[in-house]
């Protein structure tokens, strides 16, 4: 069955203190890996998509990075703004045109000042 | 440039009655997607339009359904409404499928 898993499902960091976040899956075909950022009463904010293993993408102190099975998202010097729920969700290819998007339930990300 | 946007921001129904959701994507944008999202389930994916045909479609009950229009506006009903349909809905816009998506700020619906 396909599958997203993330974790842990809450994380409390002191500001300034690095860490990564876990979004493991387990699917038939990979179309595309994505990581959103949602703050609360907000909808997601698209952080970056990855298509295959040993691709990595960075943005100010976010890198993401994918492997066969899973996707790691590391959090350098985080600041107390980085504060909010991490989605992973995968792109599933079922066959033909049809692809099944998944979703993984969050990181909650708590950073204190 | 003007983001996702959805109407109505909140709506209260009574069981038994079917409600309408509204999505206007980025301009240009041809893909959008809705998605419910409840505390227990997480984001789930309903379906994806592209060019008005649809693409892709999650597992949930015939009662969920949308269309696309020729501008790319979509919109998704819900018919006979239940309890447990009571959740934020998502609306999400990209250029192409397989990229990231522009999510709106979402619906929430309240089934009493």
């Amino acid at each position: 069955e396909d599958q997203v898993t993330q974790s842990p499902e809450a994380l409390r960091l002191q500001e300034g203190e690095s860490s990564s976040l876990n979004c493991s899956y387990t699917v038939s075909g990979l179309r595309g890996l994505f990581w959103y950022r949602q703050d609360p009463g907000k909808g997601p904010e698209f952080l970056f998509t990855l298509y295959s293993a040993g691709e990595e993408k960075e943005k100010e102190r976010l890198k993401a990075t994918l492997t066969k099975k899973e996707s790691f998202l590391h959090i350098t010097a985080p600041k107390p703004e980085d504060s909010a729920t991490y989605l992973c969700a995968v792109q599933a290819i079922l066959g033909g045109r049809d692809d099944k998007i998944i979703f993984g339930k969050g990181t909650r990300l708590h950073i204190l000042p | 440039k003007a983001g996702v946007t959805q109407t109505p921001r909140y709506l209260i129904k009574t069981r038994g009655q079917q409600v309408t959701l509204s999505c206007s994507p980025i301009s240009g944008h041809r893909s959008v997607s809705w998605y419910q999202q409840t505390p227990g389930q997480g984001l789930q994916f309903l379906f994806e339009y592209f060019s008005e045909t649809q693409r892709n479609k999650g597992n949930f009950p015939g009662r969920f359904s949308g269309r696309q229009f020729s501008n790319s506006r979509s919109e998704m009903n819900v018919s006979t409404l239940e309890l447990g349909d009571s959740a934020l809905y998502l609306c999400a816009s990209s250029l192409y499928q397989g990229r990231g998506y522009t999510f709106g700020s979402g619906t929430r619906l309240t089934v009493v």
